[in-house]
């Protein structure tokens, strides 16, 4: 069980267009869902935090407005990058928190690698 | 806010040898650990966790770590490493106060050479 995926797994663009990735847990319900960026050689950074039914909360320095991010269910979130540039390039991994009595836990997802033409 | 430091980089050691992985934490409220492994191309994988209760935390694939509060440290290890070991590992923190926004540490890349 906890299990979460991510679509696309890799995706390639061309500079100025819209990307979205998709979170998605697959066998648990999450109100709490994470997006993190890891650039290459680098630990992971939390970008926002995404309640479900709500709007995300952003970390300090990332741009909502180019940073695009929806969890319309208890399953599903979706990050867009809107007008990418090659700067964006990045490997994105999100996370599912999951409760389970007083313990939490996040579970993570198998990453998306964005590279931006 | 809280931080995490791994003080190695990159840790080369020899098949069948034991290894230690370092990480210090700083916060000013109770913490929760984290120790999570990263396969090229890959998400995260937890290995183990500290919540609270015994300070010597046992994970999975042989691995345990050891929360010493008065050193704020959560040092990695296992008596005998395999080739497959070989990945990155990331310490991670959650303050008391801030459910779920993990703070990571920079990564250290265990090589286990045969």
């Amino acid at each position: 069980g906890a299990v979460v995926s991510q679509h696309p797994s890799w995706v390639i663009c061309k500079s100025g267009t819209s990307v979205k990735i998709e979170c998605r847990s697959l066998d648990f319900q999450a109100t709490t869902m994470f997006w993190y960026r890891q650039f290459p050689k680098q630990s992971l950074m939390l970008m926002a935090t995404s309640n479900e039914g709500s709007k995300a909360t952003y970390e300090q320095g990332v741009e909502k407005d180019k940073f695009l991010i929806n969890h319309a269910s208890l399953t599903l979130s979706t990050l867009t990058v809107t007008s990418a540039h090659p700067e964006d390039s990045s490997f994105y991994i999100c996370s599912a928190g999951r409760t389970s009595g007083s313990n939490n836990e996040q579970f993570f997802g198998p990453g998306t690698r964005l590279t931006v033409l | 806010a809280q931080s995490v430091t791994q003080l190695d980089s990159q840790v080369p050691v020899f098949e069948e040898a034991p290894v230690e992985l370092r990480c210090n934490y700083s916060s000013s409220v109770s913490v929760y650990l984290f120790w999570y492994v990263q396969y090229p191309n890959q998400g995260l994988q937890l290995l183990l966790k500290y919540l609270s209760g015994s300070t010597l935390v046992k994970g999975i694939n042989g691995f345990e770590a050891e929360f010493n509060k008065s050193q704020t440290s959560f040092h990695l290890r296992k008596p005998s490493v395999h080739i497959s070991d070989t990945a990155e590992y990331f310490c991670a923190v959650v303050g008391g106060t801030s459910y779920g926004k993990l703070t990571f540490g920079q990564g250290t890349i265990l090589t286990v050479h045969p």
